[in-house]
């Protein structure tokens, strides 16, 4: 079972919409949440992290965290194509160091 | 811009040859990594340096050598690698310490081996 699971891509939407990401992770003991966006040929760009329950808002991003589902989701409000990337979950287990377990990423594009 | 800086950006290497990869960071962060990524693939840890000890070795391939040479600065030499370890090589960098703290990548060292 992995540890870290995104739903599949790719995600298409039209711009202006709103673009919703999932991801699971299974390690309960998990302490801090990050989303990051990767640009084709380009490396991960930290875009939002979360350590408690609920949602936290940044700009046309959304991250919401539920511990109990074992759930983290980003929205993106007003996509736009220039966020057309892949968005990678990652998990940092709270016994496992500064280890990042990432899930395999879910390619978003945005349809002018 | 990005606040870690990996050079140089391209390398292309016969498997002969002996090379490093560096990086450096003025964010006062004191933990490091070295991530390895393949294509259409997500970010694979390789080492993980906490005030400048090597915390995390992921059994990586002794070909792959970590120095840490103080808390800025974070340097991956190379040797006798073979065909498949042609990827992007990434650095980031956290604060460290109880929390870690969200991990900085660089723009990372795409690596070509012949």
């Amino acid at each position: 079972q992995k540890e870290v699971e995104q739903n599949s891509g790719p995600l298409s939407v039209p711009e202006g919409a709103i673009a919703s990401l999932n991801c699971t992770y299974s390690d309960r003991g998990s302490q801090s949440f990050f989303w990051y966006r990767q640009y084709s040929g380009k490396s991960p760009e930290l875009i939002m992290f979360i350590y408690s329950n609920g949602d936290k808002e940044d700009g046309r991003f959304t991250a919401q965290l539920n511990k109990a589902s074992q759930y983290v989701s980003l929205l993106i409000r007003d996509s736009q194509p220039s966020d057309s990337a892949t968005y990678l979950c990652a998990v940092n287990g709270g016994n496992q160091g500064g280890k990042l377990i990432f899930g395999q990423g879910t390619e978003l594009s945005v349809k002018p | 811009d990005t606040e870690v800086t990996q050079t140089p950006k391209h390398l292309v290497m016969g498997m002969t040859n002996k090379k490093s990869l560096k990086c450096e960071q003025h964010m006062g962060h004191r933990a490091m990594y070295w991530y390895k990524q393949k294509a259409k693939k997500p970010p694979e840890l390789m080492f993980v340096y906490s005030y400048e000890k090597l915390s995390i070795n992921e059994s990586v391939p002794s070909r792959f050598s970590p120095e840490c040479p103080n808390s800025s600065l974070l340097n991956l030499h190379l040797h006798a690698l073979q065909p498949e370890d042609s990827a992007l090589y990434l650095c980031a960098s956290s604060q460290g310490g109880q929390s870690w703290g969200p991990q900085h990548f660089g723009d990372g060292t795409r690596l070509s081996i012949l």
